[in-house]
């Protein structure tokens, strides 16, 4: 079946400039997380959602930083008046349900690059 | 607080011989423990958890782990490595005991290089 799909791939923008990440899960998860992977780190955590539930937003690193998730299924991270420091790897996964001891499923994620 | 460190950035090993990619992990109740293998220019792609039970644990591609309670250790292992297995390891943990404990936390990964 399908897995979890991103858009763009890449996406190459000046500095300052918005952008929007678009991620759509495996159809039936009701888990998402987006993460960044950064060259020579891992990854780090930003945001999370379930169901209806209020998202977990803790690993957001700044207000420039938010996302939505409509319907239960596609979500959107939105970078605001990008910084360099913004360039990385944004990757999505998601998971059948909230249950911790479920695997997340990653997308191949959308390569950031903020000149 | 949770953490994962892989003191390995990197690990090469020559084609079938054992392999093994090292994690430590943290955690300040009991961790639900992961690991993944990307390959360039993919995502991330499940190897294998621990979440109860057998403390060895089997995953795809033949690789298993060992959950190893007492020195804080989920080390990745395959017994004999192939040229396709050279990619990216991460280990990743989460704290199932931890209300609102979300997210899995992730190591810096290790690079595996198996030589032909």
């Amino acid at each position: 079946g399908a897995g979890v799909s991103q858009s763009p791939s890449n996406k190459v923008t000046e500095k300052g400039k918005d952008v929007e990440l678009r991620c759509d899960p495996i159809s039936g998860h009701t888990a998402l997380y987006w993460y960044r992977q950064s060259l020579g780190q891992g990854l780090e955590f930003l945001i999370y959602f379930q169901g209806n539930s209020a998202p977990d937003k803790s690993g957001l690193p700044s207000d420039r930083f938010s996302a939505e998730r409509t319907g239960g299924s596609v979500s959107t991270l939105t970078i605001q008046r990008t910084q360099q420091e913004d360039s990385a790897v944004y990757l999505c996964a998601s998971s059948p349900t909230s249950g911790s001891g479920n695997e997340q499923f990653f997308g191949p994620g959308t390569r950031l690059t903020v000149l | 607080a949770q953490s994962v460190a892989q003191p390995e950035d990197q690990v090469n090993v020559a084609e079938g011989n054992p392999l093994t990619v090292k994690c430590t992990y943290s955690v300040s109740g009991n961790p639900y423990l992961f690991w993944y293998v990307q390959y360039p220019n993919r995502g991330l792609q499940f190897l294998l958890k621990y979440i109860t039970g057998d403390n060895l644990v089997k995953g795809s591609y033949g690789f298993e782990a060992e959950f190893n309670k007492s020195q804080t250790s989920f080390h990745l292992k395959k017994p004999s490595a192939l040229v396709s297995d050279s990619a990216l390891y991460f280990c990743a943990v989460r704290d199932f005991t931890q209300t609102g404990a979300n997210n899995l936390f992730f190591g810096t990964g290790t690079r595996l290089t198996v030589i032909p």
